[in-house]
């Protein structure tokens, strides 16, 4: 069975710096593109990051270009998503959800398995 | 404001069939496969349709895609008071090199 655990979410101030981490089970980590997904309080959803397999390409949402990183580490099977420049707009329900294949692009943007989110809050 | 555009509200008594669009642009709905996510609230999305009227296995087929030009639909059939939920359609955009969600339909069953 897939199972996807989000954690490292919590309330900060703004200019502030977070790491979410993100841990898969139940399948061959590396065989599978992975993405950030975040939902802002009564919102819809947004995309914010995306990885293929190996990690050797990943892409991100304009809005957080510059500010947040998205990596990975197979020999764990973990995801991360580290966050600088927080501001109040990236409060939001991150997301974890898997690609089923390896690449993520236009061949397979699709996300089959998702977390339940961790919360981030941003504030002064 | 999203690239790729959705009702906000859409409804249907037990039954009926209802069809909720998404729209958008050369450079993701019509180049590219759609997908759409069922979200009840407080829950994560899951997937409902893949490159744009595939089924995963275990989503009835009363659950159907299509799509033309810029614009795709999802439609449900037999609607039941267990698919209200929030529907979003997504896709992958060429110009943006990544995935874009419309902002989702709400929908109600009467």
């Amino acid at each position: 069975e897939v199972q996807i655990l989000e954690s490292g979410g919590r309330s900060l101030q703004p200019g502030g710096s977070l790491r979410l981490s993100c841990v898969a089970s139940g399948f061959t980590f590396q065989n599978n593109a992975f993405s950030w997904v975040r939902q802002a309080p009564g919102k819809g959803l947004e995309w914010v990051s995306g990885t293929s397999g190996s990690g050797a390409d990943t892409y991100y949402a304009e809005s957080v270009k510059g500010r947040f990183t998205m990596s990975r580490d197979n020999s764990k099977s973990v995801l991360y998503l580290h966050m600088n420049s927080l501001r109040a707009e990236d409060t939001a329900l991150y997301y974890c959800a898997r690609s089923p294949g390896f690449y993520f692009d236009n061949r397979n943007p699709a996300h089959d398995h998702w977390g339940q989110g961790t919360l981030v809050s941003v504030f002064s | 404001q999203s690239v790729v555009s959705q009702p906000p509200s859409a409804s249907g008594t037990p039954g009926q069939r209802v069809t909720m669009s998404c729209s958008g642009s050369r450079s993701n709905i019509e180049n590219n496969f759609v997908y759409w996510y069922q979200q009840v609230p407080g829950t994560a999305p899951k997937l409902l349709i893949f490159k744009t009227n595939q089924r995963p296995s275990g989503v009835p087929d009363r659950f159907s895609g299509s799509k033309s030009g810029t614009s795709a639909s999802l439609a449900i059939s037999g609607l039941r008071s267990d698919d209200e939920a929030d529907y979003y359609c997504a896709a992958w955009d060429d110009s943006l090199s990544g995935v874009v969600f419309g902002g989702g339909t709400r929908l109600t069953v009467l």
